[in-house]
């Protein structure tokens, strides 16, 4: 079965502070996919990176940099230099590739930066 | 290139009434799936089509069904509203592949059910 775990429910920084956002997940499977989605108060899900099970290298775009580690099976999202904008709630996902898009997303941690 | 378009944005309903969500993909998405998000249980998968055919299903009673046309659009049923049917019902399209299973979303309707 899968699953994800993103066990910080809030997080509050004041801005210009780095700040990390949690995420592990389970899953049998040996190929699958992992994405971080920011939701913003509007509602809609914003799509922001996603990795396959057979690239571990990190990914860096702008001030967003994501760490895939399959040995403590961990997908952590870390934004520097926040910025207010940055506030929202953040879902880490899962989808197993025998499944389609059957997404499995954690139960999101909410951003807020402070000015 | 439009996103994906759900209609409508909010709605108001009563216990065992039913509705009918509409959701127009990216074009050139064959792919649409369903997701219900709530406070309590967080964003949980319904099901998704691809060319007109079901896909996937995720563990939700038989009162919620969808369905997909030949130009992809896709709606979704709920029957029998019940009070725990409000929540928030997100849209998503994508590639259809595994390899583009990178899926966009709309921005919801908000159903409430009274």
């Amino acid at each position: 079965a899968q699953k994800v775990t993103q066990a910080q429910t809030e997080i509050s920084v004041v801005e210009k502070e780095d700040v990390t956002l949690d995420c592990v997940y389970e899953t049998r499977d040996t190929t699958y996919y992992l994405f971080w989605y920011k939701q913003p108060p509007s509602g809609e899900l914003v799509f922001l990176i996603r990795r396959n099970s057979f690239d571990e290298q990190n990914e860096i775009s702008g001030r967003y940099s994501w760490n895939f580690q399959k040995s403590t099976s961990s997908f952590n999202f870390t934004i520097t230099a926040s910025q207010v904008v940055d506030s929202a709630v953040y879902f880490c996902a899962l989808s197993e590739a025998a499944n389609n898009n059957d997404m499995r997303f954690g139960a999101g941690t909410r951003l807020t930066v402070k000015p | 290139k439009a996103g994906v378009t759900q209609t409508p944005r909010y709605l108001i309903k009563t216990r065992g009434q039913q509705v009918t969500l509409s959701c127009s993909p990216i074009s050139g998405h064959r792919s649409v799936s369903w997701y219900q998000q709530t406070p309590g249980q967080g964003l949980q998968f319904l099901f998704e089509y691809f060319s007109e055919t079901q896909r996937n299903k995720g563990n939700f009673p038989g009162r919620f069904s969808g369905r997909q046309f030949s130009n992809s659009r896709s709606e979704m049923n709920v029957s029998t509203l019940e009070l725990g049917d409000s929540a928030l019902y997100l849209c998503a399209s994508s590639g259809g592949t595994a390899a583009k299973n990178i899926q966009y979303f709309g921005a919801g309707t908000r159903l409430s059910v009274l």
